[in-house]
């Protein structure tokens, strides 16, 4: 049962254009969720995260939506760049009672020149 | 400052055989974790654990065993590998419950 699902494994877009990685999730209690970006050989890092009482959280370039009727998040690349090119994987975790986060299996974004 | 760091980087395995892999941070951690990244799996929860001393099963924990006998160590066993474990293992450690993680570089296992 996957509780976090990313449904595009991959996205091309040309560099200079918007990227738009979508994220949906089943569990209602989910209150916290972030994005990491992961290049080849290395781990996940941080990316940008939104708390369930927030629907929009803007860090220069990237800004993540949530829109919890939905329970659906995305995470948006503005302009993007040929750097911004590796897997981004969402996660959610329910900040009190619980330990851990639910990642969803990730999407390979490729930024064209 | 060194984050989390994961040894070893790779690994092959004959079915069977066991092994260790060790997972350090030196960022005083409370909260550590080990994944498993499988194509088209995402990152899957095999053990955590809340404090030195603790352990707790994920999603994924048969056929793994952790330890945290130091606050600073999470390791995590296999006794008997086998090929569905041939996988790319990485270890994440947060100061708090909910916060962010901090992620070794991997381990990439191969058992055949």
């Amino acid at each position: 049962d996957q509780q976090v699902k990313q449904n595009s494994p991959s996205l091309s877009v040309q560099e200079g254009r918007i990227s738009i990685l979508n994220c949906d999730y089943t569990n209602s209690m989910f209150d916290y969720f972030l994005w990491y970006k992961k290049y080849p050989a290395e781990g996940p890092t941080f990316l940008i995260s939104i708390s369930s009482i927030k629907d929009k959280n803007e860090d220069g370039r990237f800004t993540v939506f949530l829109n919890k009727s939905a329970k659906h998040l995305s995470l948006h690349i503005v302009p993007s760049q040929p750097g911004d090119s590796a897997v981004y994987f969402c996660a959610a975790t329910i900040t009190s009672g619980t330990y851990k986060y639910i990642f969803g299996t990730g999407t390979r974004l490729k930024v064209l020149a | 400052n060194a984050g989390v760091t994961q040894t070893p980087k790779f690994r092959v395995l004959k079915t069977g055989q066991s092994m260790t892999l060790l997972c350090a941070q030196d960022m005083n951690h409370e909260y550590m974790y080990w994944y498993r990244q499988d194509p088209g799996m995402g990152l899957r929860l095999i053990h955590y654990s809340v404090g030195e001393g603790t352990t707790a099963k994920g999603e994924v924990p048969d056929g793994y065993n952790v330890s945290r006998l130091k606050k600073q160590n999470f390791l995590l066993g296999l006794e008997s590998a086998a090929p569905s474990q041939t996988s790319v293992y990485f270890c994440a450690s947060s100061h708090r419950q909910g916060g962010r993680y901090t992620f070794g570089s991997g381990t990439r296992l191969t058992v055949v």
